[in-house]
């Protein structure tokens, strides 16, 4: 089973609301991550967990703020969103955060208004 | 700062039709290569990968992709496309021991029936 799902598959905000965007994954992979994807743009890293650690953060605001509650879980926090933020959030999954193959959720298509 | 180029913004083929898309990467060390495949309506999806040895690699669906490391590339080729690989196609490397993946612009393929 190679299956990363994300939920929910689709979210509305208003620029004061605070949600949350959820993934998992049940491989036994110990290194998670979330991606932004713009339209007829490539996805851009954001954040990258190994072992329930932040190892990376690509500069991100602080209005994004993800946690690894285990291993198996990924979450990505959202609050005071800006309207180009909408995008596809897609969350990845590897063995470890050396050389392996990431596999992706569907992503959750975020619209922020 | 590793780039991803694949130099072609949008492939119109035929059926039948052979495919070769282009990407060329810079980054000085090694590197592990990717490419995934989006259709439309869908999540990322590995074709295939090369980490090392045969530098020509077999993927899905009939898919190649040949590393020439002296020429920092790694082209995409099918020798005969079908309607149902119409879809966008992405480039992606990450350092050796270090899953920092960096996506090219991608490419988008539509194939005529």
């Amino acid at each position: 089973d190679t299956e990363v799902t994300q939920t929910p598959k689709h979210l509305v905000m208003g620029m004061t609301n605070k949600k949350s965007l959820k993934c998992e994954q049940h491989m036994g992979h110990r290194a998670m991550y979330w991606y932004k994807q713009k339209a007829k743009k490539p996805p851009e890293l954001m954040f990258v967990y190994s072992y329930e650690k932040l190892s990376i953060n690509e500069s991100v605001p602080s209005r994004f703020s993800p946690e690894c509650p285990n291993s198996s879980l990924l979450n990505l926090h959202l609050h005071a969103l800006q309207p180009e933020d909408s995008a596809l959030y897609l969350c990845a999954s590897s063995q470890d955060r050396t050389e392996d193959t990431q596999y992706f959720g569907p992503g959750t298509r975020l619209t922020v208004l | 700062a590793q780039s991803v180029s694949q130099h072609n913004h949008h492939v119109i083929l035929s059926e039948a039709a052979s495919l070769e898309l282009g990407c060329n990467y810079s980054y000085g060390g090694t590197v592990n290569l990717f490419w995934y495949v989006q259709y439309p309506g869908q999540h990322l999806q590995l074709l295939l990968k090369y980490f090392s040895g045969d530098p020509l690699v077999k993927g899905i669906k009939g898919f190649e992709a040949e590393f020439i490391k002296s020429k920092f590339s790694f082209n995409l080729r099918k020798p005969s496309v079908q309607w149902s690989d119409t879809a966008e196609y992405f480039c992606a490397v990450n350092p050796y021991n270090n899953n920092d993946m960096r996506f090219g612009a991608g490419t988008r393929l539509t194939v005529k029936p």
